[in-house]
């Protein structure tokens, strides 16, 4: 069936690169999203991939897709404390719309 | 401006009392969703909508239901809370559902029931 796994927790000092992984097992899947969630607020789409793209860069952020290990990474270059949150990974199922997500890892930035 | 609200934002309940968390968006989107949203368990799918008068069960839909008689809203409704019912709750809407790309999330709403 449809899953997608994140670690939990994530610890880095700011001003370095935080690297998030995620496995997912719908190969079908066109697009993977990445979600920022901080505290008290909704979700914030930061990013996407599509599926045939091996990779995707937006100034901090770059996202790593490997297709055949069906794993997605997010690395966000020089981190700072107003990262700190909660980064969910999901992918979408194409025929209902259905966003399948992760549980979240959370990023914890220390100064 | 473009956005999907929910109301209300924080509400506390008894067990059994019925509840309506409405969401409304006004980007014309005709697809529309509910999520529930737990520690560990990330975010899963409660009901969802393809258009007017269209719904259908997603992951989670037991002790929910929705209605969607305009386009642009969307309640949840709760007949008979109960306490595992306890979450924090996201509406999300797009254009289609084949393009989540351009989804809309509300602000969520954190609900108790007691």
């Amino acid at each position: 069936g449809e899953d997608v796994e994140q670690s939990l927790f994530l610890s880095v000092r700011e001003g370095d690169s935080s690297v998030i992984n995620c496995t997912y097992t719908d190969s079908s899947s066109t697009y993977l999203y990445w979600y920022k969630q901080e505290p008290g607020a909704g979700l914030q789409l930061l990013t996407y991939i599509f599926s045939n793209m091996d990779m995707k860069q937006d100034q901090r952020l770059t996202v790593l897709l490997n297709k055949k290990d069906k794993h997605l990474s997010l690395r966000i270059a020089d981190t700072q404390t107003g990262d700190s949150a909660i980064y969910f990974c999901a992918e979408t199922s194409s025929n209902t719309g259905k966003l399948i997500f992760g549980q979240g890892t959370t990023l914890q930035v220390k100064p | 401006e473009a956005q999907v609200t929910q109301n209300p934002r924080y509400l506390i309940t008894v067990t059994g009392k019925k509840l309506t968390v409405t969401c409304s968006q006004n980007m014309n989107h005709e697809y529309m969703s509910w999520y529930r949203q737990d520690p560990g368990l990330g975010l899963r799918q409660i009901y969802y909508s393809m258009n007017v008068e269209v719904t259908d069960k997603g992951d989670v839909p037991e002790g929910y239901k929705v209605s969607r008689k305009e386009k642009r809203n969307f309640p949840l409704i709760l007949e008979s809370p109960s306490p595992n019912q306890t979450s924090l709750y996201f509406c999300a809407s797009s254009l289609r559902a084949q393009l989540n790309t351009e989804a809309f999330f509300g602000q969520g709403t954190r609900l108790t029931v007691v």
